[in-house]
């Protein structure tokens, strides 16, 4: 099966500017994720949803940050303005539910977002 | 609080044995992950646990004790492309299920 998309793999923007990111989750899975991680530290959890609602965006910074989630199944998450503090890499995972059961769940490549 | 704790770095030879732990301090234990990431890339999956004992799957082994929060994954006859970072993830349910990272242990294999 192909796996969970993201795109672009990379992005290099100047404080202040916008930037967009888009994911294409593993056809059928119900649940998609967005983590951030910052260079030496886990994934953290930015909003997670189910088919195409909002299950948890307790971390995301909405003033700044958006995502939605479309007819349930492609994602795209949105930075205005960015900070230096948002470099990181932006990680996209989906799962067949939010259970994420055996496998865990699956990871796209990721983009690494630069802000200089 | 949720908190998971791992070793931030750790150094092996090559063709030895390396164990990394993880404790973690978490609400609606619902089963344990270990990935692997390298340098750049999205982490992949390694193992599951969810009951109390050892897996193994080839060179790689992943222990759980849930009464102590506490799990090890052992990787066997290390290789060099074994170099790379260890992250432990709790999956928690309240209401939803929910993962939590943590910071991961970043694994050098030296020749």
């Amino acid at each position: 099966e192909a796996g969970v998309a993201q795109s672009p793999r990379y992005k290099i923007i100047e404080k202040r500017q916008s930037v967009a990111f888009w994911c294409n989750p593993i056809s059928g899975h119900a649940t998609l994720y967005w983590y951030q991680q910052i260079l030496g530290q886990g994934p953290k959890l930015l909003i997670q949803f189910q088919n195409n609602g909002v299950v948890d965006d307790s971390q995301l910074p909405k003033d700044r940050f958006s995502a939605e989630r479309l007819k349930g199944v492609d994602s795209t998450l949105k930075i205005q303005p960015a900070k230096l503090e948002d470099s990181a890499m932006y990680l996209c995972a989906s799962s067949l539910d939010g259970a994420g059961t055996y496998y865990g769940y699956t990871f796209g490549s990721g983009t690494r977002l630069t802000v200089v | 609080g949720q908190n998971i704790d791992q070793p931030t770095e750790m150094t092996a030879t090559e063709g030895a044995i390396v164990q990394i732990n993880c404790t973690y301090q978490t609400s609606g234990f619902n089963g344990l992950f270990w990935y692997q990431q390298h340098a750049g890339e999205a982490p992949t999956f390694l193992s599951y646990n969810v009951l109390d004992g050892l897996e193994e799957k080839g060179r790689f082994s992943s222990f759980l004790s849930r009464s102590k929060g506490y799990s090890y994954l052992l990787l066997k006859e290390l290789q060099m492309k074994d170099s790379a970072s260890y992250l432990c993830a709790v999956k928690t349910t309240s209401g939803t299920y929910k993962y939590i990272f943590g910071t991961g242990t970043r694994l050098k294999v030296l020749a």
